[in-house]
């Protein structure tokens, strides 16, 4: 099975510009997990879809907003970019239970906003 | 709400050497722990997992992990450091009861010199 793939794997953009990250979960897999890494916070959740719905949300501005398509793969888009969004995002996918489940990670996008 | 505290920034150990990553948690219930390693410029990848039962998992790459409930913690273990196994773990802790997200520690990067 191929892993959860993810597009594309570097990005610049200037600050107020917006983005548009993709994820593509293993085959089966019905939750995507997207995440925010930085030195400084370490791992944070920003969202998690199931099933075409957000199931979870973490503590992000709303700046930052994702959906999910009927395929289950994801999108995540952050608009106005702020030098603060530079990050990997990592997406990750699961079959069902978010937290009962191993979570199955992306390689990233490196976001780097000038 | 669970919280995950990694004490040790950075580990450096001499290939062949016996590792052990520390990896304290606070949840008021029985927790769901995961320990993820990451390589440079790549996703996150398991290790193990801590759902029930035997406390003493076993994992891939020679890793084990050890939940102790008295003392809060699930701290990882290698007999024997391969320079291969420099990279950044993350241990995280996940709640039994309902769909909520993983919460990460700040991670613990291991260098390997020889």
């Amino acid at each position: 099975k191929a892993g959860v793939t993810q597009t594309p794997r570097y990005l610049i953009k200037t600050r107020g510009q917006q983005v548009t990250l993709s994820c593509s979960p293993i085959s089966g897999h019905r939750s995507v997990s997207w995440y925010q890494q930085t030195p400084g916070q370490g791992l944070q959740f920003l969202f998690e879809y199931f099933s075409e719905t957000q199931r979870n949300k973490g503590n992000f501005p709303g700046r930052f907003s994702g959906r999910q398509f009927s395929n289950s793969r994801s999108e995540m888009n952050v608009s106005t970019l702020e030098l603060g969004d530079s990050a990997l995002y990592l997406c990750a996918s699961t079959l069902d239970q978010l937290n009962q489940e191993t979570q199955y990670f992306g390689p990233g996008t490196r976001l780097l906003v000038l | 709400a669970q919280s995950v505290t990694q004490p040790d920034i950075h580990i450096t150990v001499s290939e062949g050497a016996s590792l052990e990553l520390r990896c304290n948690y606070s949840y008021g219930a029985t927790p769901y722990l995961f320990w993820y390693v990451q390589s440079p410029g790549q996703g996150l990848q398991l290790l193990l997992k801590y759902f029930s039962g035997d406390t003493l998992v076993q994992g891939i790459k020679g890793f084990e992990a050890e939940f102790k409930r008295s003392q809060s913690s699930f701290n990882l273990r290698k007999p024997s450091v391969h320079w291969s196994d420099a990279a950044e773990y993350f241990c995280a802790v996940g709640s039994y009861s309902g769909n909520t997200p993983l919460v990460f520690g700040k991670g613990t990067r291991l260098s390997v010199i020889a």
